[in-house]
């Protein structure tokens, strides 16, 4: 079955930047999107289409994509963005949807 | 407000049954993609089922499929999600998901989701 591929964890201080990647075969061809989930909480969307970020998302937020990598970055780390970020994206049939298996970012 | 509230989740034993509700509000929901997907404990997000707006395609991942039914209905404003066979991998908040198409393009993700509802499969 088809599989995204995300660090588990990354950890930073505040204020520098934080680069959440996940991979993919077919990223190529299937746009992302990723998720902040805090605990107790439903996840959010922060970035759709791979670079896109919705309304209420904090400009630090920002996304990329290049070949079966899709990376988000968040920049000017803040004690809040401490939460799991999951990538979101199609399979390869294109109808089933896959989730990452989620990476812990950690505020130092 | 978009608003999504799930019911129905619980104790079952395993091999046992069970149904979820989610009863929506602030949109109209005869309009919408809806889904299925569930977060077992200290574990990350799966998707299981999908609904089309209609009711008439549905989608399932593997581990579900044959077990899990998704259903609608539209005149209610609700989705549904009938559990057979449920085995201790079934153990997880269950979360109604709305799915939004982009007005671009044959795009669309989850946008607004419930705030979950808890099955425990334990004897």
């Amino acid at each position: 079955s088809y599989e995204l591929t995300q660090s588990p964890s990354v950890s930073v201080s505040p204020g520098q930047t934080a680069k959440i990647t996940c991979s993919g075969d077919a990223l190529p061809k299937q746009f992302a999107y990723w998720y902040q989930q805090k605990p107790g909480q439903a996840p959010l969307l922060v970035m759709r289409k791979d670079t896109e970020r919705p309304s209420g998302i904090p400009e630090r937020f920002s996304g990329s994509s290049s070949g079966t990598t899709v990376t988000l970055t968040i920049g000017e780390v803040r004690a809040e963005d401490e939460a799991d970020y999951y990538c979101l994206s199609a399979d390869t049939s294109g109808v089933g949807r896959v989730f990452g298996g989620g990476t812990k970012l950690t505020v130092l | 407000e978009v608003q999504l509230v799930e019911s129905g989740g619980g104790l079952v034993q395993p091999g046992g049954s069970l149904r979820l509700s989610c009863a929506v509000s602030g949109f109209t929901f005869r309009n919408y993609n809806m889904n299925w997907v569930r977060q077992a404990p200290g574990k990350g997000l799966e998707w299981i089922s999908f609904i089309s707006s209609s009711g008439y395609t549905t989608y399932y991942a593997d581990p579900v499929r044959g077990r899990l039914t998704i259903s609608r209905d539209n005149a209610k404003n609700s989705l549904f999600l009938q559990m057979n066979s449920l085995g201790d991998e079934d153990t997880a908040i269950y979360y109604c998901v709305r799915e939004i198409q982009d007005a671009s393009g044959p795009y669309s993700w989850f946008d607004s989701w419930g705030q979950g509802a808890r099955v425990i499969i334990s004897s």
